[in-house]
């Protein structure tokens, strides 16, 4: 597609839920990130996927978060026993990979507004 | 701890102003600072700046970045009510390729 796509745009759950957020990035994109924003905030580092594999997953914040992307395109971020406090704006980006090593600009997915009731 | 801190957090101005805005950084290992604008859900790029003293122009944006002092410096000239936004500033490190992003500055352009 002409740009990253994320499904679904808003979700309601009740806690103590399981969730699934996909990502769909930039044909081409190696590089994927998952963001979380709360409001008046800017975007969290969660994770990021340099192809398949979860390069860096420091952002995650306990281990009810886990993401995949097991074909190197596709993620899905996925909460497991949703607390009311993972109330956000989950945010998807992709990159391309620079010649020599090292990403480039971060292009943005309009985000998956996430509910815990 | 690296941090992104941008300045001020909100900012309110009439149609044609000229406005201002900051970002200042420490991070280990810099590589490059992005502007972004962010209306509603998704933050779009602006612009990236990696070499000191050089200007990123666009139209009435325009960027530049001081690596010396740590800070970078996005400039809107003959505001409109379009520019309302939130601007994000974000630092991208050579360790991980994690983007550290500050809380953002929230334009308001009033008619």
């Amino acid at each position: 597609g002409a740009g990253v796509s994320q499904t679904p745009s808003n979700k309601v759950t009740e806690k103590g839920k399981y969730v699934e957020l996909r990502c769909d990035p930039i044909s081409g994109h190696t590089a994927l990130y998952w963001y979380r924003q709360s409001l008046g905030q800017g975007p969290e580092f969660l994770i990021y996927f340099q192809g398949t594999g979860a390069a860096d997953d420091s952002g995650l914040p306990n281990d009810r978060f886990f993401a995949v992307r097991p074909e190197g395109s596709v993620s899905t971020l996925k909460i497991q026993r949703t607390e009311r406090g993972d109330s956000a704006v989950y945010l998807c980006a992709s990159s391309l990979m620079r010649a020599g090593g090292g990403t480039d600009t971060q292009y943005f997915g309009p985000g998956t507004r996430l509910t815990v009731l | 701890e690296d941090k992104v801190v941008q300045s001020p957090l909100s900012l309110v101005v009439h149609e044609g102003d000229t406005v201002t805005l900051n970002c200042s950084y420490e991070v280990t290992n810099f590589r490059s600072l992005l502007w972004y604008k962010q209306e509603k859900k998704a933050p779009t790029f602006l612009f990236m700046l990696t070499s000191s003293g050089i200007e990123k122009k666009s139209g009435r944006l325009s960027s530049i970045l001081d690596k010396k002092e740590l800070f970078s410096i996005l400039n809107i000239t003959a505001t409109q009510t379009g520019d309302s936004a939130v601007y994000l500033c974000a630092v991208l490190t050579n360790t991980g390729n994690q983007f550290y992003f500050g809380t953002g500055t929230s334009l308001t352009v009033i008619p």
